[in-house]
């Protein structure tokens, strides 16, 4: 079963403009971090916000949690072609943790 | 460091046929994990492993068995594999827990293209 839920599935800008796509989760959650995937490629780490905390910054990443919604977000500014990929939430339980299945973000020239 | 590598990076099998994938990582993590994933879908876990001869079952762990006889290493194994296993498989490590959550962070092989016909 899922845990974290994106949104948009899908989402399309231009280069330079922000992107911000959604996760939603159903349990307490330790923390929640937040993946990217190039096509045919792992995943690879981009972020972590631990439960007590409500906004972290990275680059140009910024996440938010608000674990009172069970929600967060990942705001990517100025995107660029590079950016080009699936991004996925994860939230940690025992143990492991719990991917959910991601939104695919294309950036146009 | 060579972070995580998967052997092989491609497989064709037939239904029936058998084949262990391996995983190694050289960061010293105490936990080492597999997943599948699907097109147009996130990874399920299918069996992960908190530390060197344990292992412990994921969301999907039917048809699959595993071992982690090595710390550095963790095999996945198909006995007899089937259509429905046709899949790209992530190998992942983390640290462990007690970071305050740092150690959570998992750190991805480039997967392993499985088909079977």
């Amino acid at each position: 079963s899922q845990q974290g839920e994106e949104d948009p599935q899908a989402l399309s800008i231009q280069e330079g403009e922000n992107a911000t796509m959604n996760c939603s989760y159903k349990t307490s959650i330790n923390n929640l971090q937040w993946y990217r995937q190039n096509s045919g490629r792992g995943l690879v780490h981009l972020i972590l916000i631990r439960s007590n905390e409500r906004e972290k910054h990275s680059g140009r990443l910024r996440v938010t949690l608000d674990t009172s919604k069970k929600s967060s977000s990942l705001l990517i500014t100025a995107s660029r072609a590079a950016d080009t990929a699936s991004y996925f939430c994860a939230t940690g339980g025992a143990q492991k943790l719990v991917f959910g299945q991601g939104t695919r973000l294309t950036i146009n020239p | 460091n060579a972070g995580v590598t998967q052997t092989p990076k491609f497989r064709v099998l037939k239904t029936g046929q058998s084949m262990t994938l391996l995983c190694a990582q050289d960061m010293n993590h105490e936990y080492m994990y597999w997943y599948r994933q699907d097109p147009g879908m996130g990874l399920r876990l299918i069996h992960y492993s908190v530390g060197e001869g344990t292992t412990a079952k994921g969301e999907v762990p039917d048809g699959y068995n595993v071992s982690r006889l090595k710390k550095q290493n963790f095999l996945l194994g198909l006995e007899s594999a089937a259509p429905s296993q046709t899949s790209v498989y992530f190998c992942a490590s983390s640290l462990h827990r007690g970071l305050a959550g740092e150690g959570d962070t998992q750190y991805f092989g480039p997967g392993t293209r499985l088909t079977v016909l």
